[in-house]
């Protein structure tokens, strides 16, 4: 079955660079997603990319996609503490737009 | 233009009793779906409405229902409440069926006693 896999905890520096590793094992992956949720908040859609795109960057934010290793990350350049949130990867797969969650990793920014 | 609401934000209720989540989703919008967190199983997904018409359901039993209005407005039931069914209960929007964005509301915390 469908399987996506995050690491529990990243801790940063302010200023420092995040990246948020993500696996996943289903090769027929259409879309691949990344949410931010703060706490008491529901998901916020950061940024998400097509199967067949390799990086997608949106201002501090860079989306890299390794199809072979079925591998995504998400860099996150000058890290600020409003950055601290839980962020989840979210893939769809097949012929299903309804995406399945890893566990989440929950990013600290520390001064 | 106004966000994703659900009602209530926090819930208390007891073993065996029943519950009733609320959802109204972006203006225009007409897909909703909604999703259970918990601390042990992450995000699942309990169905999609579109339509007034559930077109996908997640691997719930049938304790857990829905419905939806004509507005796009959406409801949510779960019956004879278990104490495993304390969870944060995330209702999201998208504008069609199948939208790759979907904007999640703050969620309901429902805690089962």
């Amino acid at each position: 079955g469908e399987d996506v896999e995050q690491s529990l905890f990243l801790s940063v520096r302010e200023g420092d660079s995040s990246v948020i590793n993500c696996t996943y094992t289903d090769s027929s992956s259409t879309y691949l997603y990344w949410y931010k949720q703060e706490p008491g908040a529901g998901l916020q859609l950061l940024t998400y990319i097509f199967s067949n795109m390799d990086m997608k960057q949106d201002q501090r934010l860079t989306v890299l996609l390794n199809k072979k290793d079925k591998h995504l990350s998400l860099r996150i350049a000058d890290t600020q503490t409003g950055d601290s949130a839980i962020y989840f990867c979210a893939e769809t797969f097949g012929g299903s737009y309804i995406p399945t969650f890893g566990r989440g990793t929950s990013l600290i920014v520390h001064p | 233009k106004a966000g994703v609401t659900q009602t209530p934000r926090y819930l208390i209720k007891t073993r065996g009793q029943q519950v009733t989540l609320s959802c109204s989703p972006i203006s225009g919008h007409r897909s909703v779906s909604w999703y259970q967190q918990t601390p042990g199983q992450g995000l699942q997904f309990l169905f999609e409405y579109f339509s007034e018409t559930q077109r996908n359901k997640g691997n719930f039993p049938g304790r857990f229902s829905g419905r939806q209005f004509s507005n796009s407005r959406s409801e949510m039931n779960v019956s004879t409440l278990e104490l495993g069914d304390s969870a944060l209960y995330l209702c999201a929007s998208s504008l069609a069926l199948g939208g790759n964005e979907q904007f999640f509301g703050p969620g309901t915390r429902l805690t089962v006693l």
